[in-house]
């Protein structure tokens, strides 16, 4: 199946500090990419909707100016947290949507632990 | 407003035992109904799919029961392994858009050996 790589898995940083989380569609080009934050022993929350070349759909809640997204080519979007907090400290996953011949159409990856100090 | 309702939280199974999940949904607009498994540190991996135009469908020891009527589905692990332990979700979105994907809260499964 199609691979959707997200780096880094776990990152530690200071408070005030901006982190930034890639994900990549390996073998396979999208052009809409889907992040979600999911806290422990909770549900994935979509976040924002990326779509190469244009601004990320926000969804209700999320402040754009904190997260910010940016799906510059068909293989890359990254997400931002800028200004991080503690309560910024979640688990962060990205997917990809994969438009071919397959019954599988979104591919996750692996998701990134990020703790604020 | 919780749009798919999923329970248990937590579930407890002998080797060899059937596992079973439930979700509940309230949006007849939904007409995909994924259900992922995710281990520990890992994003959720797809593990079957139903439409509404079926009642039930199978894929190895897993499989989807569909009530369109009651709005309900589930998922069946027959011959459950310790390897099966991991958190399922189940989701739903409407016209096959991955951006209306709204996800159950989890269910915990536990298979002890």
């Amino acid at each position: 199946g199609a691979v959707v790589s997200q780096h880094p898995s776990r990152v530690i940083c200071k408070s005030g500090t901006s982190v930034k989380i890639e994900c990549r569609s390996l073998d396979f080009q999208a052009t809409t990419m889907f992040w979600y934050r999911q806290f422990p022993k909770q549900s994935l929350m979509l976040m924002a909707t990326s779509n190469e070349g244009s601004k990320a759909t926000y969804e209700q809640g999320v402040e754009k100016d904190k997260f910010l997204i940016n799906h510059a080519s068909l293989t890359l979007s990254t997400l931002t947290v800028t200004s991080a907090h503690p309560e910024d400290s979640s688990f962060y996953i990205c997917s990809a949507e994969y438009v071919g011949r397959t019954n599988e159409k979104l591919f996750f990856g692996s998701g990134t632990q990020l703790s604020v100090l | 407003q919780q749009q798919v309702k999923q329970s248990p939280q937590s579930l407890i199974v002998q080797k060899g035992g059937i596992s079973i999940i439930n979700c509940a949904y309230e949006n007849t607009a939904f007409d995909y109904f994924p259900w992922y498994q995710q281990f520990p540190g890992k994003g959720p991996a797809l593990l079957i799919a139903i439409r509404p135009d079926v009642s039930e469908k199978k894929e190895g020891r897993f499989t989807i029961s569909f009530n369109k009527s009651a709005k309900q589905f589930s998922l069946h692990i027959m011959d459950s392994q310790p390897g099966d332990s991991a958190t399922y979700f189940c989701a739903a979105s409407m016209n096959s858009g991955y951006s209306t994907l709204t996800f159950g809260k989890g269910t915990m499964l536990l298979v002890s050996p």
